[in-house]
């Protein structure tokens, strides 16, 4: 079983839709949680972390983290062209270590 | 926020020369850079982790003797590809972690051709 499991998509939606992007992961040592947004032959961006269980809000974006089901997730409201581009989650064990990746879910957000 | 300012962008170079790619943090001490190596449409995948002053841990599967990775100093972080082959095109990232960030920032990649 892999670290970290996220559906590559693509997912296409509407401009305007609210879009829901999904990762488990199986070690329960996992404590920080982050999402970062790629755009085309771009580094990640930094757009989430939390380290809890529940909702992170900010702007139209909210993460939000399930350790008992070891399930994180990221809404994305009102969803622009702007936003389309791959998502990664990323999850760190304690201590200075490598962040452990999804495969990165690919959004296109149609006009 | 945390800054990693990461050099060339893009580089083009013929089989069998050498590559040096450059990540600096710009507002934090890096005590580890890790770095990163991307395929099309793929993840990120960690070539290897660099701590300040010490010798790489290199992945399993990744060339110590190809990929050379200097970390003189906080700030500053090395990758050479050394004798590149068309194998080794790819997009390269490195991500530095301090105390208050761990590996949150990411440099801009190095998008190498090699030809």
């Amino acid at each position: 079983q892999k670290e970290v499991e996220q559906d590559p998509g693509p997912l296409s939606v509407p401009e305007g839709a609210i879009v829901s992007l999904n990762c488990t992961y199986s070690n329960s040592a996992f404590q920080y949680f982050m999402w970062y947004r790629q755009y085309s032959r771009k580094g990640p961006e930094l757009l989430m972390y939390t380290y809890s269980s529940g909702n992170k809000e900010d702007g139209r974006f909210t993460a939000q983290v399930d350790k008992s089901s070891k399930y994180i997730s990221l809404f994305i409201r009102d969803s622009q062209p702007s936003d389309s581009a791959t998502y990664l989650c990323a999850i760190s064990r304690p201590g200075n270590t490598p962040l452990v990746f999804g495969k990165g879910t690919r959004l296109s957000v149609i006009a | 926020g945390a800054v990693v300012s990461q050099h060339p962008s893009w580089v083009i170079c013929k089989s069998g020369t050498s590559v040096k790619i450059e990540c600096r943090s710009l507002d934090f001490q890096a005590t580890t850079m890790f770095w990163y190596r991307q395929f099309p449409k793929q993840s990120l995948m960690l070539m290897a982790t660099s701590n300040e002053g010490s010798k790489a841990t290199y992945e399993q599967g990744v060339e110590k003797d190809k990929f050379l990775i200097n970390h003189a100093s906080l700030t500053l972080s090395t990758l050479t590809v050394t004798s590149a082959h068309p194998e080794d095109s790819s997009f390269y990232i490195c991500s530095g972690s301090g105390a208050a960030n761990y590996g949150y920032t990411f440099g801009s990649g190095t998008r190498l051709t090699v030809v």
